[in-house]
C-alpha cells in the first residue's frame, strides 16, 4: 500500500529562521511527487512537481528537492507570509493517476 | 481560465437529509477527483472519474455516498441519509491528462471545497 508521512506534524520559525520539511514515502513506482500549500478555508494550492531523484524545483524562499525514499521543502528566510500547512503528496505509475497526500505540515511563522 | 468551481461552499443539514455537492472542473480537464479532510486530517481519497467513468470508487465510505459525472464536465457527490461523521470539507481537484504527460504525472488542481455541516 502506498504510503507518504510529514513530518513534523507542526513546525513554529521566527522570521529569518531556515528550515526543511519532511515527506517521506513508500509505493511501487512513483509517476510524480507534488508540494502543495493550503490556507485556511481554502483548498490545496499546487507549489511544485518533482520526478526523479536528483530532481530539485524553486520558488521563491521554497526549494523542494527529492531522493528515493524522500522529499524535502526547504524554506529560507521565511515570512509571516509563508505561513500555511504544507502538503507532500505521490502520484503512482498504476493504471490511472491516483494521488495520495500526506496529512501535512502546519507552519507558523513568527514576526 | 477560472479554475475549479464548487458549490455551496457552506451546506448544514439535518442528521437524515441528503446532500448533493457539486464540483465544476477546469475546461478541458479530463480527470476529476473528490477528496475529503475532516478538522485537522489530511485528505482522504473519495472517487476518482476519467471523463465520465469512474475507475476508482474505492474510496467511498459506504453505499450512501454515490457520485456522477456528466458530459465529462460538471461532477456531482451525494451523500444520502447523512450522518455526523460526515462532517467534513469535500475538495474536488481536476486535471488535464488521465495518464499524465511523458514527463510523468499531471498535478491536481483543486477548488476550495464544501463545508458540510450535519448536525
Amino acid at each position: 500500500e502506498d504510503q507518504v508521512t510529514q513530518s513534523p506534524e507542526a513546525l513554529r520559525l521566527q522570521e529569518g529562521e531556515s528550515s526543511s520539511l519532511n515527506c517521506s514515502y513508500t509505493v511501487s513506482g512513483l509517476r510524480g511527487l507534488f508540494w502543495y500549500r493550503q490556507d485556511p478555508g481554502k483548498g490545496p494550492e499546487f507549489l511544485f512537481t518533482l520526478y526523479s531523484a536528483g530532481e530539485e524545483k524553486e520558488k521563491e524562499r521554497l526549494k523542494a528537492t527529492l531522493t528515493k525514499k524522500e522529499s524535502f521543502l526547504h524554506i529560507t528566510a521565511p515570512k509571516p507570509e509563508d505561513s500555511a500547512t504544507y502538503l507532500c503528496a505521490v502520484q503512482v505509475k498504476r493504471g490511472y493517476q491516483k494521488v495520495t497526500f500526506g496529512t501535512g505540515t502546519k507552519l507558523q511563522v513568527i514576526p | 481560465g477560472a479554475g475549479v468551481s464548487q458549490s455551496p461552499s457552506n451546506k448544514v443539514t439535518e442528521k437524515g437529509k441528503d446532500v448533493e455537492l457539486r464540483c465544476d472542473p477546469i475546461s478541458g480537464h479530463t480527470a476529476l477527483y473528490w477528496y475529503r479532510q475532516s478538522l485537522g486530517q489530511g485528505l482522504e481519497f473519495l472517487i476518482y472519474f476519467q471523463g465520465n467513468s469512474a475507475p476508482d470508487k474505492s474510496g467511498l465510505p459506504s453505499d450512501r455516498f454515490s457520485a456522477e459525472r456528466t458530459g465529462g464536465s460538471v461532477s456531482t457527490l451525494t451523500i444520502q441519509r447523512t450522518q455526523q461523521e460526515d462532517s467534513a470539507v469535500y475538495l474536488c481537484a481536476s486535471s488535464p491528462r488521465g495518464g499524465g504527460t511523458n514527463l510523468g504525472g499531471s498535478p491536481l488542481h483543486f477548488g476550495n471545497g464544501t463545508r458540510l455541516t450535519v448536525t
